[in-house]
């Protein structure tokens, strides 16, 4: 298959720990935050989501911090397992934009048995 | 498989030749977006749909893109006269209509021009 990102910033972590990957964003407009998951060869995967109106949500292993102050988004996955190894990007849209996401760079997430 | 399908899922052709390339949305979703990646980079917003009425097409990279979406289900983006820049994955996603909505992503089109 297809290889993402050949050249990202890559964070390695042994299975079981708990993994963070990092976003900053520069619209202050943004009001609607994704992240994404991406297989090589694949389309993104959304993960989790949040809304300007919070800083904190979680999911099922997963958790998203929001700081609007410093504009910082950051994706934190609990026991972090082999099939989590993949690109994660996050995103951004303002509210009255239709939905128009703006992506971030992406982090390589290489997972260590 | 209820997600978003995409067809073909490459496309290898000579620069100038015309492509196009399909979407099949969520069938619930109304609203659909085409985006195009290039290698090591994150996906770049290209054009969207509410139904059948395409609300913004600015960010198209050139009058050679066009994108339909004529009974406001699956929708088709066209390139004319490809060129070697074109190379890229296309990809198309879908959400509901209401704002703040996460899309959901097809596995893409890749092109290849030789």
């Amino acid at each position: 298959g297809e290889s993402v990102g050949l050249h990202l910033p890559t964070l390695s972590v042994q299975e079981g720990d708990n993994s963070i990957i990092n976003c900053a964003y520069s619209n202050s407009a943004s009001d609607y935050f994704i992240w994404y998951k991406q297989e090589s060869g694949k389309g993104p995967q959304f993960i989790i989501d949040i809304r300007s109106n919070m800083d904190k949500r979680q999911g099922q292993r997963v958790t998203v911090l929001l700081n609007k102050t410093v504009k910082h988004l950051s994706l934190q996955i609990a026991a972090t397992q082999p099939g989590d190894s993949a690109v994660y990007f996050c995103a951004e849209t303002p509210g009255n934009a239709g939905n128009m996401l703006t992506f971030g760079g992406g982090t390589r997430l290489m997972v260590k048995p | 498989d209820t997600g978003v399908s995409q067809n073909p899922r490459h496309k290898i052709t000579k620069r100038g030749q015309n492509v196009t390339f399909r979407c099949d949305p969520i069938s619930e979703h109304n609203r659909l977006y085409w985006y195009r990646q290039t290698l090591g980079q994150g996906p770049e917003f290209l054009t969207y749909f509410q139904n059948e009425a395409q609300l913004e097409k600015s960010r198209l990279l050139s009058d050679r893109f066009s994108a339909e979406r004529p009974k406001g289900s699956f929708s088709t983006l066209e390139i004319q006269r490809t060129e070697q820049g074109d190379s890229a994955m296309y990809l198309c996603a879908s959400s509901l209509g209401n704002s703040n909505q996460p899309q959901h992503f097809g596995d893409g089109t890749r092109l290849s021009i030789l």
